[in-house]
């Protein structure tokens, strides 16, 4: 089975700018999940998605957004990047509210 | 709060040489705790979950141990390629979905 799969691996951009990430769930997995990683703050959560619809949020500011397609792959979205919004960022699958498997993560780096 | 300390933040062993990484956890109700462990620049790799104190989980050298405030997870006789951190997290019962609570991980290193 194949596992939960993130594009792209590594994007550089630069202050002001927007970003898509896209993540594939694991076939049958309904539930995305995104956390932000950094070495001052650890793994974060961002948001999760269940059916197309936002179920958690975590404590981010607007201008980081996500959805979810019908297939179940998912999208976040991180308007006017900051420096500071340079992490890694993991989305993780999971059938309904249990274990979450994580992608490889994209490594987003703000110039 | 949900909270979640791990400990060691580093630790280093010699090859066969066993230890234990302790994460403590503090929550309004536990509906599931989970051992991660992650390579660098890489994603976390699930390892174990444990749901209730006393259940115990086996996996080759590793093993998690689960009581009402902490968990253990004992490395016994570890190789160098167990070498990564070890990241602990736990799901509230009193959210709805899969918002995990990470503590800051154990970096382990064992020298041949």
């Amino acid at each position: 089975k194949a596992g939960v799969t993130q594009t792209p691996r590594y994007l550089i951009k630069t202050r002001g700018q927007q970003v898509t990430l896209s993540c594939s769930p694991i076939s049958g997995h309904r539930s995305v999940s995104w956390y932000q990683q950094t070495p001052g703050q650890g793994l974060q959560f961002l948001f999760e998605y269940f059916s197309e619809t936002q179920r958690n949020k975590g404590n981010f500011p607007g201008r980081f957004s996500g959805r979810q397609f019908s297939n179940s792959r998912s999208e976040m979205n991180v308007s006017t990047l900051e420096l500071g919004d340079s992490a890694l960022y993991l989305c993780a699958s999971s059938l309904w509210e249990d274990t979450q498997y994580f992608g490889p993560g994209t490594r987003l780096t703000v110039l | 709060e949900d909270q979640v300390t791990q400990s060691p933040e580093a630790l280093r062993l010699q090859e066969g040489e066993s230890s234990s990484l302790n994460c403590s956890y503090t929550v309004s109700g536990l509906r599931g705790l989970f051992w991660y462990r992650q390579d660098p620049g890489k994603g976390p790799e699930f390892l174990f979950t444990l749901y209730s104190a006393g259940e115990e989980k086996e996996k080759e050298r590793l093993k998690a141990t689960l009581t009402k405030k902490e968990s253990f997870l004992h490395i016994t006789a570890p190789k160098p390629e167990d070498s990564a951190t070890y990241l602990c997290a736990v799901l509230p019962a009193q959210t709805s979905g899969s918002r995990l609570t990470f503590g800051e991980g154990t970096q382990l290193t064992v020298n041949p």
